[in-house]
């Protein structure tokens, strides 16, 4: 079976701060792994994604496969990054449905 | 373009009662999801539709719910016998077959049964 687990439900850190939004899974095979995000009143939107290896709006996160984690980070977090962050995983194959992590809420303060 | 939409963006019954869930998703996208949002949780799926072929209703989680989609176009989400364990928010996602990785959501119809 396969679970994603996001270990904090709330996050706050000062504007400037470097942040770090925790993710692990467990998976048998080769998953991947995602980023989406929520911005307050907004639909639920992809952030990133692993396989790309890119930086989104300052946002990177590593797979780890030794230790099980995606975690995302950003050196400096601004205000306009509060949002409710969820790590996903597909586990392939053609649904590609995706199993969600319970979502951290970040809170960037001024 | 437009989204993926939902319909209704709110509906609250009572328990016993049958709903229908609409999902509009962006044209041409030939994948379909329902996913199920608890309060405080992250999303479950429930089930998906590729193009004619059968679906995959893997997360379904009794026989009272149920799913049609007819070829690439309209979704309906059915529960019947709603009980309050089903209240929850339901997403609609979309997928195009030529970007197999990203998943456009819609903004969801939130359900309550009182």
């Amino acid at each position: 079976a396969q679970r994603v687990t996001q270990p904090e439900k709330l996050l706050s850190v000062f504007k400037g701060a470097p942040v770090e939004l925790k993710c692990n899974y467990s998976y048998s095979g080769s998953p991947e792994l995602f980023w989406y995000v929520q911005y307050s009143r907004q639909r639920l939107q992809l952030l990133l994604r692993h396989i790309s290896r890119e930086s989104i709006k300052g946002f990177t996160a590593d797979l780890n496969k030794g230790e099980t984690s995606f975690h995302l980070k950003k050196p400096f977090a601004q205000e306009e990054d509060s949002a409710m962050y969820y790590c996903a995983l597909s586990g392939g194959g053609s649904a590609r449905q995706l199993t969600f992590g319970s979502g951290t809420q970040l809170t960037v303060l001024p | 373009g437009a989204g993926v939409s939902q319909s209704p963006s709110n509906k609250v019954t009572e328990k016993g009662k049958d709903v229908e869930l609409r999902c509009d998703p962006i044209s041409g996208h030939t994948a379909l999801y329902w996913y199920r949002q608890r309060l405080g949780q992250g999303l479950e799926f429930l089930i998906y539709f590729q193009g004619n072929s059968a679906p995959d209703k893997s997360g379904l989680p009794s026989d009272r719910f149920s799913a049609e989609r007819t070829g690439e176009s309209v979704s309906t989400l059915t529960i019947q016998r709603t009980q309050q364990e089903d209240s929850a928010v339901y997403l609609c996602a979309s997928r195009s077959g030529t970007n197999p990785y990203e998943q456009y959501f819609g903004p969801g119809t939130r359900l309550t049964v009182t």
